[in-house]
Formats: C-alpha cells, sequence, structure tokens
C-alpha cells in the first residue's frame, strides 16, 4: 500500500524558514518523480515544486522560486521541502504528491498525504 | 502559464442527478488533464485522467471527455458519496489546477 506521510509544519514569523519531509513507502520511490502541491485556508490547489525521480531536474512555481528547495534522499525514501524567507501567503496545507506514471516532473498525481499546516503569522 | 477555469463554481444536485462540470485551457492541452476530488480536511483523489481515462478503483459514474481547451467532467447518477468539490489539473506544461466546482446538496 502506497503511504506518503508529511511533518514538519508548523507556526513560523514572516521571514523565517521551515523545512517540510515526506516519507513514502509502499513503491519503488526512486522510479517517481514527487511533487509539492499547496492549499491556503478555503482556497484551491496550487502546485509549488517538483522534482524528478533521480533528483537531478527541479521545478518551481514562480511563487516560491529562489526561496524554496526540493530535494529527495531516494536511499531514505523521502521527500523534501526547504522554505526559507517565508510570507504571510505561504500560508496553506503542503501536500507531498506521487507523479502517476512518470519518473520525469510531469503528470497527474495518484497518491497524495495527509497534508501538513504551515502557518506564517507574527 | 497555462490558465484554467471551472464552471460552475457551485452546483447544487440531488442524489440520482446527472452532473456536468466544465474546464477549459487558455492554450491547448491536447489530452493532458486530470480531475480530482477533494473532501473537507481530506487530499485531492485522482478521479481521471489523460482527459477520459478512468483511474483504477473509481466507480465508472464518472467520466471525463473533452480535448484542446475544453473538457468536461460527468457524474452519471449522483451518489451521496460525491458530494464534494472537484478540480482539474492540465499537464502540458507546469500543474496548475483549476479554481474547483462545489457540488453541493439541493
Amino acid at each position: 500500500e502506497v503511504q506518503l506521510v508529511e511533518s514538519g509544519g508548523g507556526l513560523v514569523q514572516p521571514g523565517g524558514s521551515l523545512r517540510l519531509s515526506c516519507a513514502a513507502s509502499g513503491f519503488t520511490f526512486s522510479s517517481y518523480a514527487m511533487s509539492w502541491v499547496r492549499q491556503a485556508p478555503g482556497k484551491g490547489l496550487e502546485w509549488v515544486s517538483a522534482i524528478s525521480g533521480s533528483g537531478g531536474s527541479t521545478y518551481y512555481a514562480d511563487s516560491v522560486k529562489g526561496r524554496f528547495t526540493i530535494s529527495r534522499d531516494n536511499s531514505k525514501n523521502t521527500l523534501y521541502l526547504q522554505m526559507n524567507s517565508l510570507r504571510a501567503e505561504d500560508t496553506a496545507v503542503y501536500y507531498c504528491a506521487k507523479f502517476a506514471r512518470s519518473i520525469a516532473a510531469a503528470g497527474d498525481f495518484d497518491y497524495w498525504g495527509q497534508g501538513t499546516l504551515v502557518t506564517v503569522s507574527s | 502559464d497555462i490558465q484554467m477555469t471551472q464552471s460552475p463554481s457551485t452546483l447544487s444536485a440531488s442524489v440520482g442527478d446527472r452532473v456536468t462540470i466544465t474546464c477549459r485551457a487558455s492554450q491547448s492541452i491536447s489530452s493532458w488533464l486530470a480531475w480530482y476530488q477533494q473532501k473537507p480536511g481530506k487530499a485531492p483523489k485522482l478521479l481521471i485522467y489523460k482527459a477520459s481515462s478512468l483511474e483504477s478503483g473509481v466507480p465508472s459514474r464518472f467520466s471525463g471527455s473533452g480535448s484542446g481547451t475544453e473538457f468536461t467532467l460527468t457524474i452519471s447518477s449522483l451518489q451521496p458519496d460525491d458530494f464534494a468539490t472537484y478540480y482539474c489539473q492540465q499537464y502540458n506544461s507546469y500543474p496548475t489546477f483549476g479554481p474547483g466546482t462545489k457540488v453541493d446538496i439541493k
């Protein structure tokens, strides 16, 4: 059974940093690209970042480019999102999601974690 | 960036109704479109990929159609478990989602 379990969310002040983790199990982690998708309270879904199966290619939404860094450790089956220079508008539930059919970072998402809430506030 | 729109934003329906949600892309995305269902406090669930392919385990009352810039999600006979918010997502380029359509009880 595929499982994605996020952790690392919490309350952080504007300008602060946070690192999210997503522990994956139930599939060959290195064979699939992974992504982070966020959802602000009461709002829709926003793609944040993606990484290829090998970790060699990374992609970012314009809203987070230069502030967030996605990475993965295939030996630990874990996906990360390092978030720096956080802003109030980054407040959201952050989901990690598995690309359904691709080792490259493009496609639909067949499995999602339960999400972790990041709140940026003073 | 490819922009996605959905209509309607809210849809009130009864159990047994046929429901259709429309999704439009700002430029052609071929058939690179997925549909998700999301319930409050839960993660999205993949229903349809490549515009019309039913994800494994999803009931056959869900169907998708379209190509290019206009797509539809149809629920042939609405069930109590189907009251939720539905999102489309394009993956012709970096993923973008539609704003969602909330299906509630009439």
